[in-house]
């Protein structure tokens, strides 16, 4: 079955330490996203990517950084330079024609810096 | 721009009882509109969506959905829930005629009381 899969599902990381989220999709979507997702406040984009080798700034890039080398994978780094990076992380994807716009989702990674 | 607005951040309820969230949304063209479900520490996936054609939208585990173009609203409605409908749900907006990002409201919050 065709899906999104983020890895790994827990992780833990250091003050200081860059970690990368995993997101794989087999549904042949053009379109990638990462949101992060705080109590109270819904889901806020980071990124996201409309076709190989290109990306755009969500509405909270400061402190990320991804890459989009192949139309499958769009993984993503938290920096040392977030400040805040404890919260749950989506990877979405979109079919690029217009009438099957829904996002289909990922399990999410929990992060936690410890 | 577009935008969704969700009025109540949580909505407590005796099972069996109706139920409806609310979501408003703003745009200057034509939108495609999105319920969706998110069970806890999950991804979230699609209850219903609204392209084209009737208003009144029909989506999975019984709930539905009214697009009021007057009103610019969609608000999603059960005529019972029950316990396993304790979730927070999120109504998204996505332009049509070609592919955007997805915009999403920050949640509904469904507490279900056995």
């Amino acid at each position: 079955d065709g899906g999104i899969t983020q890895s790994p599902k827990y992780l833990f990381r250091k003050e200081g330490q860059n970690v990368t989220l995993s997101c794989e999709q087999n549904l042949n979507h053009d379109a990638m996203y990462w949101y992060r997702q705080d109590p109270g406040q819904g889901l806020r984009l980071i990124y996201y990517s409309q076709i190989v080798n290109d990306f755009q700034k969500g509405d909270i890039a400061e402190g990320y950084s991804v890459s989009r080398e192949k139309k499958e994978s769009f993984p993503l780094t938290v920096t040392s330079a977030q400040k805040n990076p404890t919260a749950f992380y989506l990877c979405a994807s979109t079919d690029r024609t217009g009438q099957r716009t829904e996002a289909f989702f990922g399990q999410g990674t929990r992060l936690t810096v410890v | 721009a577009q935008s969704v607005t969700q009025l109540d951040s949580q909505v407590p309820v005796f099972e069996e009882a109706p139920v409806e969230l609310r979501c408003n949304y703003s745009s200057s063209v034509s939108v495609y509109l999105f319920w969706y479900v998110q069970y806890p520490n999950q991804g979230l996936q699609l209850l219903l969506k609204y392209l084209s054609g009737s208003t009144l939208v029909k989506g999975i585990n019984g709930f539905e959905a009214e697009f009021n173009k007057s009103q610019t609203s969609f608000h999603l409605r059960k005529p019972s829930v029950h316990i396993s409908d304790t979730a927070e749900y999120f109504c998204a907006v996505s332009r049509s005629g070609g592919y955007q990002k997805v915009t999403f409201g920050t949640g509904t919050k469904l507490q279900v009381i056995p």
